[in-house]
């Protein structure tokens, strides 16, 4: 596709509740990275793919968190048992290889309320 | 400790002013620097990439990293109301991983 793209933009769930958030990265881009942003923050590193696997999950807040990555291509987010502090956006990033002087295109976002 | 400390503002500067935004870092592993821009309710879109210590411009733009006071700066010159947004210092530890450190962010805004 022409850029990143993540669903769905917003969600809103009830304390307790999974969730799962879902990034469409750019086509051929093998690493992918998932941050948070939470309000009046900076972004928050959560997790690093290198085609399907993860060789950096050490921002992963806790074991609520998981994410998978298919076909080297599209990932999921998963947060089980949502907790209001797990309100945030959700951002996804794509580069072409992974390595540290490359441009991260970032998606729009997906904007988690959690009541 | 943040690893990046980066002064959230926000600054209001008029149309055409000089703006300076800055930010300090603990790790003198870092050796990749940028600076995104984050317009409302949108990703961040890259706007400066430095290595290492240096000058690099671009246009109206430029940034500077002084690793041995462990500062960077982004310089915006004739400043325009278009430049308002949130801009976010960035570092990478390492060539081998994209994952990056982010600054807070500070939110500009440019009035006519």
């Amino acid at each position: 596709g022409a850029g990143v793209s993540q669903s769905p933009s917003n969600k809103v769930t009830e304390k307790g509740k999974d969730v799962e958030l879902r990034c469409d990265p750019i086509s051929g881009h093998t690493a992918l990275y998932w941050y948070r942003q939470s309000l009046g923050q900076g972004l928050e590193f959560l997790i690093y793919f290198q085609g399907n696997s993860a060789p950096d999950k050490s921002g992963l807040p806790s074991d609520r968190f998981s994410a998978e990555r298919t076909g080297g291509s599209v990932s999921t987010l998963t947060i089980q048992r949502t907790q209001q502090e797990d309100s945030a956006v959700y951002l996804c990033a794509s580069s072409r290889t992974g390595t540290g002087q490359e441009t991260q295109y970032f998606g729009p976002g997906t904007r988690l309320l959690v009541l | 400790q943040k690893e990046v400390e980066q002064d959230p503002g926000p600054l209001s500067v008029p149309e055409g002013a000089i703006v300076s935004l800055n930010c300090t870092y603990s790790n003198s592993a870092f050796q990749y620097f940028m600076w995104y821009r984050q317009y409302s309710r949108k990703g961040p879109e890259l706007l400066m990439y430095t290595y290492s210590s240096g000058n690099k411009e671009d246009g109206r733009f430029t940034a500077q990293v002084d690793k041995s006071s462990k500062y960077i700066s982004l310089f915006i010159r004739d400043s325009q109301p278009s430049d308002s947004a949130t801009y976010l210092c960035a570092m990478s530890p390492s060539s081998n991983t994209g994952k990056l450190i982010f600054g807070q962010g500070t939110t500009l805004q440019v009035k006519p």
